[in-house]
């Protein structure tokens, strides 16, 4: 079955640029019918959309984050990845990536989730 | 940008029935989708779509919605079914929104 799974640091300094990538096993990430999205949740907050990705290169981004957010996807490697820039302590956070199911136009829904991954911002 | 509101925490006795709402503008034209959030776990799709259950989710939970409120219902709550709640929806623009969680404590 597919898989999702995220990679990258879990300590970024203040003002650098968080850079994570979420590898898909068990399935094709050009699949149509499914976007490919990033999530975070602070620590003890709620869920909080960052963005997400068609196999395309379309994109749709958080308006609250959207200045500093760029996901980009690599079909050849089945994987698609999540840059923040100028990061502060405030983006310290639990980052998932999932899969959007978009096949209908009334319920787009998250159906499968990555473990997760904290990324702590710190100098 | 859009907004879905819910109850920062609710509580049912073991077996009871308990309901949680969601309620935002959005959920007027969109389906809202339910997340189950146990600590340390990621989310976990419970109901998506007018009524519908993923596989291996039981049929104790069960989806429904009128107007601007979607609600989520746990008929026979088990211990198990402790856990953060979340709703989600897409909004006109294609963004996602998701709800600010519902503790759910079974007594």
């Amino acid at each position: 079955q597919v898989q999702l799974q995220e990679s990258g640091p879990g300590l970024v300094k203040p003002s650098q640029t968080l850079s994570l990538t979420c590898t898909v096993s068990g399935g094709s990430i050009s699949s149509g019918g499914y976007y490919w999205s990033w999530i975070r949740q602070h620590p003890g907050k709620g869920l909080e959309w960052i963005g997400y990705i068609y196999y395309s290169g379309s994109t749709y981004y958080n308006p609250s984050l959207k200045s500093r957010v760029t996901i980009s996807v690599d079909t050849s490697k089945n994987q698609f990845s999540l840059k923040l820039s100028s990061v502060t302590a405030a983006d310290t956070a639990v980052y998932y990536c999932a899969r959007v199911d978009s096949s209908g136009w009334r319920d787009w829904y998250f159906d499968l989730w990555g473990r997760g991954t904290l990324v702590t911002v710190s100098s | 940008s859009s907004e879905l509101t819910q109850d920062p925490a609710v509580s049912v006795a073991l077996g009871q029935t308990v309901r949680i709402t969601c309620q935002g503008d959005s959920l007027r034209s969109y389906y809202a989708s339910w997340y189950q959030q146990k600590p340390g776990q990621a989310p976990v799709l419970v109901i998506y779509g007018k009524n519908n259950r993923p596989s291996g989710i039981p049929d104790r939970f069960s989806g429904s919605s009128s107007g601007n409120t979607a609600s989520l219902t746990i008929t026979g709550a088990q211990a198990e079914d402790e856990a953060d709640y979340y709703c989600n929806s897409r909004d006109s623009s294609g963004n996602q929104v998701f709800g600010g969680g519902t503790k759910l404590t079974v007594l």
